[in-house]
């Protein structure tokens, strides 16, 4: 049963305009979240975290929102660029245990 | 800065066929992980290791082992390779600091099982 959901697998965004990327999660336990971005044929690379004690972390064009009564976050992209285009998936892990949970993905295409 | 190597980018195997995939992290990080990567199924937790000879299954064991025997190297093993373990393998280590971790990964295996 997925605890992490990405429910859109793809999503095209002009250059310079916002990307939003969404995910949900079903364990009220989760209390840590991460964003990481994976470009073809090369491993995850870690993006940004927010602990369930925030709403909202941001470094730089990165920002990322979590709402905890709707077990949902969000990354921010703004401004995007073609950089950008690249597999994101979202990440949550709680206490005990440090396994974490990953969505399935979100394929961001940014149109120059 | 933080590096995850695994032995092969690309393999290709036949049936039945035992195969050992490598990882190796550099920064003396007690948690090891792997997890292969499928299409709509996004990174799914196949083992990990908290410590030295120590590990614990995670969501999809099945069809595979796992060898911790010095910290910094974790390696997974197929017993006897099928065609659906023919997928992209992912080793990641980790660190707790804070009272949080970040999972760092490395680049990947291939697998094709013919």
């Amino acid at each position: 049963d997925q605890q992490v959901k990405q429910n859109s697998p793809s999503l095209s965004v002009q250059e310079g305009r916002i990307s939003i990327l969404n995910c949900d999660y079903t364990n009220s336990m989760f209390d840590y979240f991460l964003w990481y971005k994976k470009y073809p044929a090369e491993g995850p690379t870690f993006l940004i975290s927010i602990s369930s004690i925030k709403d909202k972390n941001e470094d730089g064009r990165f920002t990322v929102f979590l709402n905890k009564s709707a077990k949902h976050l969000s990354l921010h992209i703004v401004p995007s660029q073609p950089g950008d285009s690249a597999v994101y998936f979202c990440a949550a892990s709680g206490n005990p245990g440090n396994q974490f949970y990953f969505g399935t993905g979100t394929s961001l295409t940014v149109i120059p | 800065d933080v590096k995850v190597t695994q032995s092969s980018r690309y393999l290709v195997k036949r049936t039945g066929e035992k195969v050992f995939l490598e990882c190796v992290q550099d920064m003396d990080h007690e948690n090891m992980f792997w997890y292969r990567q499928d299409p709509g199924l996004g990174l799914r937790l196949i083992y990990f290791s908290y410590d030295v000879k120590m590990k614990e299954k995670g969501d999809i064991p099945e069809g595979y082992s796992v060898s911790r025997e010095k910290k910094e190297r974790f390696s997974l093993i197929l017993e006897s390779a099928s065609t659906n373990q023919t997928s992209m393998y992912l080793c990641a280590s980790s660190d707790r600091e804070l009272g949080q971790e970040t999972q760092y990964f490395g680049p990947g295996t291939r697998l094709l099982v013919l």
